[in-house]
C-alpha cells in the first residue's frame, strides 16, 4: 500500500486564494521530503527540499514567498501556494526519504487548477 | 552539475516485442544511483528498476532489465515481452550515493504499446 499520502489529489480555486497541499509519510519518519512540480508533458522539476525542523532549501528560480513549505513534524510536510494565479496551475508531487537504504517514495500528486 | 538526458521523446512497440529506452547522464561522482520510473496516465510515479553505480552487474526486475555502462555514462532500459500496461511515460533519474539527496530526472520517453 501507499507509504506516502498526498492530499488533496485535485483542487480548483479562484485566482488570489491560497492553497495548502499536505504530504504525509504513513508508517515511517521522514527527515527529508521533496516537492516537485510537473507541467503537462514535461518532466518533474524539483522545487525545494524540506527538512524537518529547519527551513526548506529552494531551487534556483523558485519563489520562496510564493511557495511556502513547512516540515513541522517527521511525518508531515506542507506546501502552500500563496495568492495563486493561473500560471501556478500544475501538478505538484511530493516524495519522502525512508531510512534504510531505500529510494524515495512518492505521493500520488496534486492537480492544481487556478481559475 | 549532474544532468540526465533522454533523447527519445516517443517510442512504440508491438505487444510481446522488446523495446529499449535510452538514457545518458553526466556526473563527476564515482558513486551514485540510477533509476527508471514509470508514470502512467494516473501520474503516479512507479519505481521500475534501480542500479547502484558501484555494482557492475546489470539490474533486472522480471521483464525489465538495464544495460549500465559506467564509463560511457549510459543507462538504458530494456522491456521484454511488452504488455499493453507498459504504456506510460518513462523517466530516467539520478541521485548521488545518498538516498536523502534529490532526484534529477530526464525529460522522459513516452512509450506506446500496440496490440
Amino acid at each position: 500500500g501507499a507509504v506516502v499520502s498526498q492530499h488533496p489529489s485535485w483542487v480548483i480555486c479562484k485566482s488570489g486564494t491560497s492553497v495548502k497541499i499536505e504530504c504525509r509519510s504513513l508508517d515511517f519518519q521522514a527527515t527529508t521530503m521533496f516537492w516537485y512540480r510537473q507541467f503537462p508533458k514535461q518532466s518533474l522539476m524539483l522545487m525545494a527540499t524540506s527538512n524537518e525542523g529547519s527551513k526548506a532549501t529552494y531551487e534556483q528560480g523558485v519563489e520562496k514567498d510564493k511557495f511556502l513549505i513547512n516540515h513541522a513534524s517527521l511525518t508531515l510536510s506542507t506546501l502552500t501556494v500563496t495568492s495563486a494565479h493561473p500560471e501556478d496551475s500544475s501538478f505538484y508531487i511530493c516524495s519522502a526519504y525512508r531510512q534504510g537504504n531505500q529510494p524515495q517514495h512518492f505521493g500520488d500528486g496534486t492537480r492544481l487548477s487556478i481559475l | 552539475a549532474q544532468t540526465v538526458t533522454q533523447s527519445q521523446p516517443e517510442m512504440s512497440v508491438q505487444e510481446a516485442e522488446t523495446v529499449t529506452l535510452s538514457c545518458t547522464y553526466d556526473t563527476s561522482e564515482s558513486d551514485y544511483y540510477l533509476f527508471w520510473y514509470k508514470q502512467p496516465p494516473s501520474r503516479q510515479m512507479i519505481l521500475v528498476i534501480r542500479q547502484e553505480a558501484y555494482k557492475q552487474q546489470n539490474a533486472t526486475e522480471n521483464r525489465f532489465s538495464v544495460n549500465f555502462q559506467k564509463a560511457a555514462k549510459s543507462f538504458s532500459l530494456k522491456i521484454s515481452d511488452s504488455q499493453l500496461g507498459d504504456a506510460a511515460m518513462y523517466f530516467c533519474a539520478y541521485t548521488r550515493a545518498d538516498y536523502t539527496d534529490k532526484l534529477i530526472f530526464g525529460t522522459g520517453t513516452r512509450l506506446q504499446v500496440f496490440p
